[in-house]
Order: C-alpha cells, then sequence, then structure tokens
C-alpha cells in the first residue's frame, strides 16, 4: 500500500527541540516533493514547508512562521523525511502531517508544547 | 505574505448544490487544489490542478476557476460530505505555498 507515517510526537517543554520523522512505503519516495503541514486544535491547516525530489535540487521551502526554527530534509535512501523543530514555543501544538503529491497524506502525529 | 480567502461557513440541505470559493491574487498563475478535512483523519484530496477531480473522488465533486477566484462544487450534497474544506494554491514565485481559511460545509 502507498502510505506515509509520521512518528517523534510526544510532550516537550518549551524551548526545547523535536524531529518528527515522515516514512514512506509503496511508492518511490525520491521522486516526489515532500511537504509537512500542521493543524493547532481548533485551527485550519498551516503549509509548513517542504523539500523538493533530488531531481530539482532537493531545496527547502518555509513559511514565514517557521523560517529559521524548523528544518526540513530528506534521506532517500532509508525513504524518509525530517522536521526538525527548534526552539518550540506553545502556538508550535498541533497535528502535523506529511505529504507527497497532494494525495499521500500520512495520520499525523501529536505535537504538545507546555511545561 | 500571500493569502486566500474562503467564507467560513457554508450550510446546504441534502440533494443541493454548495459552492465554496476561494480567492487569492496569484490564482490566475497557480493552481489550486482542494482537500476535504474530517475530525481525526488525515486530509483528502478532491480537486487538483483548478478542475480535476481527484480519482476515486465521487463526480459531485468539481472545481471551476475565474480570474482570482476558484470554486468547489458539490452537487447533490450528501451527509457523508459534512467536513472542512480547503483550498491550497502558491503565491506568484510558485515557491510558498498556503493554504485557505477553511470553509467548514454543514448538511442540514
Amino acid at each position: 500500500d502507498v502510505q506515509l507515517v509520521e512518528s517523534g510526537g510526544g510532550l516537550v517543554q518549551p524551548g526545547r527541540s523535536l524531529r518528527l520523522s515522515c516514512s514512506a512505503s509503496g511508492f518511490t519516495f525520491g521522486d516526489f516533493a515532500l511537504t509537512w503541514v500542521r493543524q493547532a486544535p481548533g485551527k485550519g491547516l498551516e503549509w509548513l514547508g517542504f523539500v523538493r525530489s533530488k531531481d530539482y535540487g532537493g531545496t527547502t521551502e518555509y513559511a514565514a512562521s517557521v523560517k529559521g526554527r524548523f528544518t526540513i530534509s530528506r534521506d532517500d535512501s532509508k525513504s524518509v523525511a525530517y522536521l526538525q523543530m527548534n526552539s518550540l514555543e506553545t502556538d508550535d501544538s498541533a497535528m502535523y502531517f506529511c505529504y507527497a503529491a497532494f494525495n499521500v497524506w500520512g495520520r499525523g502525529t501529536l505535537v504538545t508544547v507546555s511545561s | 505574505s500571500y493569502e486566500l480567502t474562503q467564507p467560513p461557513s457554508v450550510s446546504v440541505s441534502p440533494g443541493q448544490t454548495a459552492t465554496i470559493t476561494c480567492s487569492g491574487d496569484a490564482l490566475p498563475q497557480q493552481y489550486a487544489y482542494w482537500f476535504q478535512k474530517k475530525p481525526g483523519q488525515a486530509p483528502v484530496l478532491v480537486v487538483h490542478k483548478d478542475t480535476e477531480t481527484f480519482s476515486g473522488i465521487p463526480e459531485r465533486f468539481s472545481g471551476s476557476t475565474s480570474g482570482t477566484t476558484v470554486t468547489l462544487t458539490i452537487r447533490g450534497v450528501q451527509a457523508e460530505d459534512e467536513a472542512d474544506y480547503y483550498c491550497q494554491s502558491a503565491d506568484s514565485s510558485g515557491s510558498y505555498r498556503v493554504f485557505g481559511g477553511g470553509t467548514k460545509l454543514t448538511v442540514l
């Protein structure tokens, strides 16, 4: 089956870091850009950024709200992408999703930032 | 920063037609995508590249575009269509994507 699975979420204190993973199976992960999105409780979807495929340089783009704090990377040999989140704030508490090709989404991983 | 504007809510009776709009200055140059989001579930792509209903999505879902507005139309709305709907597109550079604020579709 074609799928993405996020992991790495949990409870973290403000100011700390967390790394989320997005593991792919059932398709050629390296052929696609990989995007991270989040949804805070009671709020809408927020685009965070993406990493292009190696064919398009493997470069990244970020939303202004997380640029400088969040870093997206990929390891095509493992079919996995990462979201490194630093200096976390309470407003970063959300369900975090990854997707590829617009139509392949993970179920999300929950991040709670609280002291 | 670039923004896409959607109405917060739309209400229709079963069997009626629901229309959800999404407005943004770069929409004439950038494709729009529509996602359905139900609580506790991952978003589902329903329309891509402005007007193409995605494979496996009921034909009652369709997309259209006119100038700086794209529209998601659901004909013959069913109870199962009750959800939040989000448009997504890119700014004029094509590098930065954004979601609209979302529209809650209520089936009366």
